[in-house]
């Protein structure tokens, strides 16, 4: 049970919007600690796609952006494609000491 | 260009030892806080540790049993396990974070992963 809650899939077909959300609690996202993506291609290592909640590496397109509201984050992809099938993470700070993550959610293009 | 290259890993009985190695290069590695993120077969990422200075960090399921270090002269991350348990087979990954705090971190680049499998 991780203590970010993630859906644990999402799909879309090429050139929709589509969303995954990051839900924490009041010891981490709502405690004011920053949430963090990253995207996983199949059988590669993590690769930062957003941090500090709504910015972008560079080189990462701006058809991925984030938000955070609350005890939630969002991650929205638009314009999907399908070399955007991957598995998506959210990260943040736990006040227990402990750098959190969400449990991953596997996102589908049709 | 951030390059992080593991090595280290393998098959290890329960109990046993190992340790894994991260050589960084790119940027200057005493500056930033790194860290180890690992990831069960099929399942999501779990944060193992993180350090910076001479502050280390761990998760709970890892405390007492593995150890952080750093030879900034050789630009190298290390993570010594020890008390191997099944449950810690996994994919370890080493990650640089943003800036030099070792709380609250975010990971900007990462390793490639090397396997701990830990079975008798």
């Amino acid at each position: 049970q991780s203590v970010l809650t993630q859906p644990p899939s999402v799909s879309g077909a090429p050139g929709q919007r589509v969303t995954i959300s990051c839900t924490g609690s009041s010891s981490n996202i709502g405690a004011g600690y920053d949430v963090h993506w990253y995207q996983q291609l199949p059988g590669t290592a993590p690769k930062l796609l957003i941090y500090i909640n709504s910015n972008r590496p560079s080189g990462v397109p701006d058809r991925f952006s984030g938000s955070k509201s609350g005890t939630s984050a969002s991650l929205a992809i638009t314009g999907l494609q399908a070399e955007d099938e991957a598995d998506y993470y959210c990260q943040s700070y736990d006040s227990s000491l402990s750098e959190v993550f969400g449990g991953g959610t596997k996102l589908t293009v049709l | 260009e951030v390059q992080l290259l593991q090595s280290g890993g393998g098959l290890v009985q329960p109990g046993g030892s190992l340790r894994l190695s991260c050589a960084a290069s790119g940027f200057t590695f005493n500056n930033y806080a790194m860290s180890w993120v690992r990831q069960a077969p099929g399942k999501g990422l779990e944060w193992v540790s993180s350090g910076s200075g001479g502050s280390t960090y761990y998760a709970d399921s890892v405390k007492g049993r593995f150890t952080i270090s750093r030879d900034n002269s050789k630009n190298t991350l290390y993570l010594q396990m020890n008390s191997l348990r099944a449950e810690d087979t996994a994919v370890y990954f080493c990650a640089k974070g943003r800036s030099s705090r070792a709380v609250a971190v975010t990971f900007d680049y990462w390793g490639q992963g090397t396997l701990v499998t830990v079975s008798s």
